[in-house]
Protein backbone atom coordinates (compact mmCIF):
# COMPACT_ATOMS: atom_id res chain seq x y z
CA UNK A 1 0.00 0.00 0.00
CA UNK A 2 1.16 3.43 -0.25
CA UNK A 3 2.84 5.61 2.45
CA UNK A 4 1.68 8.88 0.97
CA UNK A 5 -2.01 9.49 -0.50
CA UNK A 6 -2.61 12.87 -2.27
CA UNK A 7 -6.39 14.50 -2.57
CA UNK A 8 -8.07 15.10 -4.79
CA UNK A 9 -7.03 12.59 -7.20
CA UNK A 10 -7.56 15.47 -9.91
CA UNK A 11 -8.02 19.18 -9.92
CA UNK A 12 -9.23 21.48 -12.78
CA UNK A 13 -9.11 25.28 -12.46
CA UNK A 14 -8.73 28.62 -14.16
CA UNK A 15 -5.60 30.28 -14.68
CA UNK A 16 -5.07 32.72 -11.88
CA UNK A 17 -6.60 30.71 -9.47
CA UNK A 18 -5.09 29.22 -6.51
CA UNK A 19 -4.42 25.35 -6.53
CA UNK A 20 -4.23 23.13 -3.27
CA UNK A 21 -3.45 19.41 -3.10
CA UNK A 22 -3.27 17.37 0.09
CA UNK A 23 -0.61 14.80 1.35
CA UNK A 24 -1.68 12.29 3.73
CA UNK A 25 0.86 9.39 5.44
CA UNK A 26 0.82 6.99 7.89
CA UNK A 27 4.20 6.59 9.75
CA UNK A 28 6.69 9.01 11.65
CA UNK A 29 8.72 10.79 8.77
CA UNK A 30 12.04 12.50 9.03
CA UNK A 31 10.84 14.75 5.58
CA UNK A 32 8.29 15.30 3.27
CA UNK A 33 8.92 16.38 -0.68
CA UNK A 34 6.83 17.52 -3.25
CA UNK A 35 7.20 17.02 -6.74
CA UNK A 36 6.03 17.47 -10.27
CA UNK A 37 5.79 15.20 -13.45
CA UNK A 38 4.56 16.65 -16.99
CA UNK A 39 3.35 14.21 -18.89
CA UNK A 40 6.37 11.85 -20.60
CA UNK A 41 8.54 13.28 -18.51
CA UNK A 42 10.47 12.67 -15.43
CA UNK A 43 9.98 13.86 -11.90
CA UNK A 44 10.93 17.21 -10.66
CA UNK A 45 11.82 18.18 -7.31
CA UNK A 46 9.60 21.29 -6.14
CA UNK A 47 10.37 21.23 -2.43
CA UNK A 48 11.24 19.39 0.38
CA UNK A 49 10.04 20.07 4.32
CA UNK A 50 11.61 18.65 7.65
CA UNK A 51 9.51 16.98 10.06
CA UNK A 52 10.37 19.91 12.42
CA UNK A 53 9.48 22.32 9.98
CA UNK A 54 5.81 23.08 9.43
CA UNK A 55 5.67 25.31 6.57
CA UNK A 56 7.83 26.56 3.75
CA UNK A 57 8.10 28.68 0.49
CA UNK A 58 9.17 28.81 -2.92
CA UNK A 59 8.19 31.63 -5.31
CA UNK A 60 4.38 30.71 -5.94
CA UNK A 61 4.51 27.53 -3.62
CA UNK A 62 3.67 27.43 -0.15
CA UNK A 63 3.82 23.91 1.53
CA UNK A 64 2.43 22.64 5.32
CA UNK A 65 3.42 20.16 7.04
CA UNK A 66 1.26 18.94 10.25
CA UNK A 67 3.04 15.54 12.05
CA UNK A 68 0.64 15.32 14.96
CA UNK A 69 -2.39 15.00 11.78
CA UNK A 70 0.21 13.25 9.20
CA UNK A 71 -0.54 15.53 6.83
CA UNK A 72 0.95 17.88 4.13
CA UNK A 73 -0.54 21.00 1.58
CA UNK A 74 0.52 22.09 -1.63
CA UNK A 75 -0.42 25.35 -2.16
CA UNK A 76 0.49 26.95 -5.79
CA UNK A 77 -1.01 30.67 -5.76
CA UNK A 78 -1.81 33.07 -9.17
CA UNK A 79 -1.69 29.32 -10.90
CA UNK A 80 -0.62 29.58 -14.96
CA UNK A 81 -2.03 27.02 -17.95
CA UNK A 82 2.48 26.07 -17.68
CA UNK A 83 1.92 24.64 -14.22
CA UNK A 84 -0.84 21.68 -15.54
CA UNK A 85 0.65 18.01 -14.43
CA UNK A 86 0.84 15.73 -12.10
CA UNK A 87 1.94 16.23 -8.07
CA UNK A 88 3.34 13.79 -5.86
CA UNK A 89 3.95 13.83 -2.59
CA UNK A 90 7.02 11.51 -1.14
CA UNK A 91 7.68 10.88 2.47
CA UNK A 92 10.41 8.80 3.79
CA UNK A 93 8.93 5.85 6.13
CA UNK A 94 9.51 5.13 9.82
CA UNK A 95 12.62 7.91 8.49
CA UNK A 96 14.53 5.78 5.87
CA UNK A 97 15.29 8.48 3.80
CA UNK A 98 13.91 6.46 0.90
CA UNK A 99 11.61 8.79 -1.14
CA UNK A 100 7.66 6.63 -1.21
CA UNK A 101 5.49 8.32 -3.34
CA UNK A 102 1.60 8.30 -3.52
CA UNK A 103 -0.52 7.90 -6.46
CA UNK A 104 -0.40 12.01 -7.31
CA UNK A 105 -2.63 15.27 -8.42
CA UNK A 106 -3.67 15.73 -11.53
CA UNK A 107 -3.82 19.45 -12.32
CA UNK A 108 -5.06 22.05 -15.16
CA UNK A 109 -5.14 24.81 -15.32
CA UNK A 110 -6.82 26.05 -18.25
CA UNK A 111 -5.93 29.24 -20.17
CA UNK B 1 24.27 21.18 -15.89
CA UNK B 2 24.06 18.03 -13.93
CA UNK B 3 21.13 15.55 -14.45
CA UNK B 4 20.09 11.82 -14.44
CA UNK B 5 20.68 10.11 -18.08
CA UNK B 6 18.69 6.94 -19.00
CA UNK B 7 19.12 5.29 -21.70
CA UNK B 8 17.15 3.66 -23.65
CA UNK B 9 14.72 6.31 -23.74
CA UNK B 10 12.16 3.71 -24.93
CA UNK B 11 12.10 -0.16 -25.93
CA UNK B 12 10.22 -2.71 -27.08
CA UNK B 13 10.73 -5.96 -26.96
CA UNK B 14 9.02 -9.13 -27.55
CA UNK B 15 8.39 -11.16 -24.22
CA UNK B 16 10.94 -13.92 -23.36
CA UNK B 17 13.60 -11.25 -24.24
CA UNK B 18 16.39 -9.51 -21.97
CA UNK B 19 16.05 -6.19 -21.71
CA UNK B 20 18.78 -3.87 -19.84
CA UNK B 21 18.28 -0.46 -18.84
CA UNK B 22 21.18 1.73 -17.84
CA UNK B 23 21.14 4.86 -15.91
CA UNK B 24 24.22 7.84 -15.19
CA UNK B 25 23.61 9.15 -11.88
CA UNK B 26 24.70 12.80 -10.91
CA UNK B 27 28.92 12.88 -10.19
CA UNK B 28 29.35 12.89 -6.84
CA UNK B 29 25.74 11.52 -5.65
CA UNK B 30 26.54 8.28 -3.72
CA UNK B 31 22.47 7.45 -3.44
CA UNK B 32 20.79 5.62 -6.07
CA UNK B 33 17.18 4.65 -6.69
CA UNK B 34 15.08 2.66 -9.44
CA UNK B 35 11.21 2.97 -9.69
CA UNK B 36 8.23 1.75 -11.26
CA UNK B 37 5.45 3.58 -12.98
CA UNK B 38 2.53 2.25 -14.09
CA UNK B 39 -1.02 3.37 -14.05
CA UNK B 40 -1.96 0.60 -11.71
CA UNK B 41 0.70 1.15 -9.29
CA UNK B 42 1.69 4.48 -9.11
CA UNK B 43 5.40 4.73 -8.51
CA UNK B 44 6.84 1.90 -6.78
CA UNK B 45 10.18 1.51 -5.03
CA UNK B 46 12.04 -1.67 -7.06
CA UNK B 47 15.65 -1.23 -5.39
CA UNK B 48 18.20 1.16 -3.92
CA UNK B 49 22.24 1.48 -3.53
CA UNK B 50 24.27 3.67 -1.50
CA UNK B 51 27.69 4.04 -2.15
CA UNK B 52 27.77 1.16 -5.09
CA UNK B 53 26.19 -1.41 -2.34
CA UNK B 54 22.70 -2.46 -2.40
CA UNK B 55 20.52 -1.99 0.53
CA UNK B 56 17.21 -2.33 -0.40
CA UNK B 57 16.07 -4.39 -3.71
CA UNK B 58 12.63 -6.00 -1.94
CA UNK B 59 10.60 -4.10 -4.07
CA UNK B 60 11.78 -6.28 -7.05
CA UNK B 61 11.02 -9.53 -8.37
CA UNK B 62 13.95 -11.30 -7.75
CA UNK B 63 13.62 -14.84 -10.02
CA UNK B 64 13.98 -11.89 -13.08
CA UNK B 65 14.73 -8.83 -12.02
CA UNK B 66 18.50 -8.01 -11.37
CA UNK B 67 20.28 -4.08 -10.33
CA UNK B 68 23.73 -3.45 -10.12
CA UNK B 69 26.00 -0.67 -10.11
CA UNK B 70 29.59 -1.61 -11.76
CA UNK B 71 30.75 1.59 -11.23
CA UNK B 72 29.68 4.72 -9.40
CA UNK B 73 29.03 6.54 -12.55
CA UNK B 74 26.34 3.59 -13.84
CA UNK B 75 23.72 1.97 -12.60
CA UNK B 76 21.73 -1.30 -14.73
CA UNK B 77 18.73 -2.98 -13.95
CA UNK B 78 17.94 -5.84 -15.72
CA UNK B 79 15.02 -7.95 -16.40
CA UNK B 80 15.19 -11.54 -18.01
CA UNK B 81 13.17 -12.82 -19.41
CA UNK B 82 10.83 -10.00 -20.18
CA UNK B 83 7.07 -10.73 -19.69
CA UNK B 84 4.16 -8.04 -20.83
CA UNK B 85 3.16 -7.01 -17.50
CA UNK B 86 6.80 -5.73 -17.10
CA UNK B 87 5.64 -2.95 -19.87
CA UNK B 88 6.28 0.60 -17.44
CA UNK B 89 8.28 3.82 -17.28
CA UNK B 90 11.06 2.48 -15.30
CA UNK B 91 12.92 5.95 -13.24
CA UNK B 92 16.33 6.61 -11.58
CA UNK B 93 16.74 8.94 -9.34
CA UNK B 94 20.17 9.92 -7.46
CA UNK B 95 20.60 11.99 -4.53
CA UNK B 96 23.72 12.98 -2.03
CA UNK B 97 23.72 11.02 1.08
CA UNK B 98 20.31 10.30 1.39
CA UNK B 99 19.59 12.63 4.14
CA UNK B 100 16.84 15.09 4.00
CA UNK B 101 18.36 15.69 0.22
CA UNK B 102 16.34 15.77 -2.81
CA UNK B 103 16.10 13.02 -5.17
CA UNK B 104 17.30 14.06 -8.99
CA UNK B 105 15.05 11.84 -11.31
CA UNK B 106 15.84 10.81 -14.92
CA UNK B 107 13.55 10.84 -17.65
CA UNK B 108 12.63 7.31 -17.63
CA UNK B 109 12.75 4.28 -19.75
CA UNK B 110 9.42 3.80 -21.53
CA UNK B 111 9.35 -0.30 -21.47
CA UNK B 112 6.76 -1.77 -24.02
CA UNK B 113 6.63 -5.59 -23.84
CA UNK B 114 4.70 -7.48 -26.37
Amino acid sequence: SQQGEEDPQALSIQEGENATMNCSYKTSINNLQWYRQNSGRGLVHLILIRSNEREKHSGRLRVTLDTSKKSSSLLITASRAADTASYFCATDPGGSYIPTFGRGTSLIVHP
Amino acid sequence: DARVTQTPRHKVTEMGQEVTMRCQPILGHNTVFWYRQTMMQGLELLAYFRNRAPLDDSGMPKDRFSAEMPDATLATLKIQPSEPRDSAVYFCASSLEGQNTEAFFGQGTRLTVV
